[in-house]
Formats: structure tokens, sequence, C-alpha cells
């Protein structure tokens, strides 16, 4: 899996934008981007995935650079119940893994997003 | 049900004890996946079942965990003699079998804390 960078936190008022950068300047050509978060004590949540169109659903938009080699996760409307650790990872296409463990699923770091009321 | 769910939400139990987690995955969802989160820590792969072939077991720290997936659906990871170091936070997540590997939708987890 291509690595991923992304800036360890942001902060973002409440009612504006959240715009969520992630580099990924190693990425192949068939590996996809995808976006989960983790609010505090849950367990992890699927946001949105993308390989080179921009990608749009009811929790987010994915902006994925023409190079591929960078993204921004935008919230356009960011609640207070958004702060969480956002993370950003590059994955082959969904059925592409075989092997043991291979699908197991990796964050780095992530960034941790506050949400300002 | 809507979502992955999972039982108990937490478990304080005494060293050398077994416990019992469960976890119901969404409904039609032929893959699941057992992790564990320590704190502050990342995601660490535990198991892995798909439809009815064997479970991949290759993150299973020891052999005093195992899991079981019944009829293709709810499943029970059991540690067996539980030590300390055996507290975390275990996540239970569900996928559309292998086309949905990296889309997994995860439960809220079991929080365990051993004494």
């Amino acid at each position: 899996d291509a690595k991923t960078t992304q800036p360890t936190s942001m902060d973002c008022a409440e009612g504006r934008a959240a715009n969520l950068p992630c580099n990924h300047s190693t990425i192949s050509g068939n590996e996809y981007v995808y976006w989960y978060r983790q609010i505090h004590s849950q367990g992890p949540q699927y946001i949105i995935h993308g390989l080179k169109n921009n990608e749009t659903n009811e929790m987010a938009s994915l902006i994925i650079t023409e190079d591929r080699k960078s993204s921004t996760l935008i919230l356009p409307h960011a609640t207070l119940r958004d702060t969480a650790v956002y993370y950003c990872i590059v994955r082959l296409p969904r059925n592409s893994y075989s092997g043991a463990g291979s699908y197991q699923l990796t964050f780095g770091k992530g960034t941790k997003l506050s949400v300002i009321p | 049900g809507a979502g992955v769910s999972q039982s108990p939400s937490n478990k304080v139990t005494e060293k050398g004890k077994d416990v019992e987690l469960r976890c119901d995955p969404i409904s039609g969802h032929t893959a699941l996946y057992w992790y564990r989160q320590s704190l502050g820590q990342g995601l660490e792969f535990l198991i892995y079942f798909q439809g009815n072939s064997a479970p991949d077991k290759s993150g299973l720290p020891s052999d005093r965990f195992s899991a079981e997936r019944t009829g293709g659906s709810v499943s029970t990871l059991t540690i067996q003699r539980t030590q300390q170091e055996d507290s975390a936070v275990y996540l239970c997540a569900s996928s559309q079998g292998t086309s949905g590997h990296n889309e997994q939708f995860f439960g809220p987890g079991t929080r365990l804390t051993v004494l």
C-alpha cells in the first residue's frame, strides 16, 4: 500500500467547510484513495473512496488532483459531531487482495480534526 | 440490523478468567473481521471469516484466543485465561465479501479491562 502523509491536527469552525489534505505521491495507477474516521470511543467509520474522479456522497466530497499525488476530503458544513481522527489510506481495488492478512485495514496517524463551536 | 452490533459494550474481568465477545454483522455481509485497538494505538488485525471458508487466524496473538462464526452470521471471540495485556477495545467489522475488503463497516467495539 502506498504511504500517505496527513497533518497531525486541524481546527475548523462549526458550520464551515473542513478541508483535510492527504499526500500520496507514490500512489500507483490502480490504487484507490479511501477515507475513514474514528470518533472518540467509537469504531472506525468508512467515509468515501475514489480513483481519479471527484466523488461525493451524503457524508463528504473527495477531490483528487489530476496527477493523483494528493487528495482533499471536504466536510461541507462541519458539526461538533465531526470531531474525530480522519485517516487517508491508499489501497488496490477491493478484490485484488489475496493471501493471509492482505485485506486487513492499516491506519496511519491520521488528522485529528477539532470542530470549534 | 442497520449496522454492526457488538456485545457487551464494556467487560471488566479478573486475570485468568475466560471472556466471550459477540459480534452481529450487517445482514448479507459475508466477510467478518475482528481487530483490537489498544489505547492510542492503531488497529491490530486478529481474524477474518469469509463465507464458509476456513478463517484466517494469522493475527491471533496466542492460542488463548479463538473465534467462531455460526451460520455465517454471528461471531464470538473467546479469550481464555485473560491477561492484563489483553485489555483493549475489540472491534468487529463486516463487508460484502471479497468485493468489499476496503469498505469495512465497524461495530462500536467491546472495551475489555483485565484487572
